[in-house]
């Protein structure tokens, strides 16, 4: 079993749809939960942060992490086709040289 | 700030040949790290180094694979001889590094194609 699950996806729905994404994970010392967004031949860049459990708003994106249940989400309001990325979820116990990747999954937002 | 700057953007080679992947970090940076990205293992990490020390080789595949940072400012990634399953997307990444443990925000760069023919 992976440290990380991830739907690969691809996922794709309409523009102004609201998406979920999400992922799981075995570990219960992660603290750290990350969401980084990677357009096609790009490298990833950090898109949302959280530190242990709750909720997270910025704009129209909000990460949500449940440590009871080792699950952690990342929503995206009136989506615009310039969300189409491959989104990855990374957790940390802590510290860059432990973080883990989920396999990310594949966004397109159809106009 | 230039950001994580790597190169070759693009490498086509044949089988056999030597390849060097070039990195270099955000100034100040003092963790680096060199991942491999394919659509069947997704992002997998190869190695990382602190304050120009290697920390951890243990996801370098082979011996094939070697990796240097001479300087804070420059590291590579050496495969020879190269094959064909060693095509990927290969990233090269900094971390700030906080006294008493970073939060684990890694700064990527745009990567390097690999294609071994």
């Amino acid at each position: 079993q992976k440290e990380v699950e991830q739907d690969p996806g691809p996922l794709s729905v309409p523009e102004g749809a609201i998406v979920s994404l999400n992922c799981t994970y075995s570990n219960s010392a992660f603290q750290y939960f990350m969401w980084y967004r990677q357009y096609s031949r790009k490298g990833p860049e950090l898109l949302m942060y959280t530190y242990s459990s709750g909720n997270k708003e910025d704009g129209r994106f909000t990460a949500q992490v449940d440590k009871s249940s080792k699950y952690i989400s990342l929503f995206i309001r009136d989506s615009q086709p310039s969300d189409s990325a491959t989104y990855l979820c990374a957790m940390s116990a802590g510290g860059a040289q432990k973080l883990v990747f989920g396999q990310g999954t594949r966004l397109t937002i159809n106009p | 700030d230039a950001g994580v700057i790597q190169s070759p953007r693009h490498e086509v080679t044949e089988m056999g040949q030597e390849v060097t992947l070039r990195c270099k970090p955000i100034s100040g940076h003092n963790s680096l790290f060199w991942y491999r990205q394919t659509m069947m293992r997704g992002l997998e990490l190869l190695i990382y180094f602190n304050n120009n020390v290697p920390i951890d080789d243990s996801g370098m595949p082979e011996d094939r694979f070697s990796a240097k940072m001479p300087n804070a400012s420059f590291s590579t990634l050496k495969i020879q001889p190269s094959e064909p399953r060693d095509s990927a997307v290969y990233f090269c990444a900094s971390s700030p590094g906080k006294a008493g443990g970073d939060t684990g925000e890694l700064f990527f760069g745009e990567g390097s194609r690999l294609t071994v023919l």
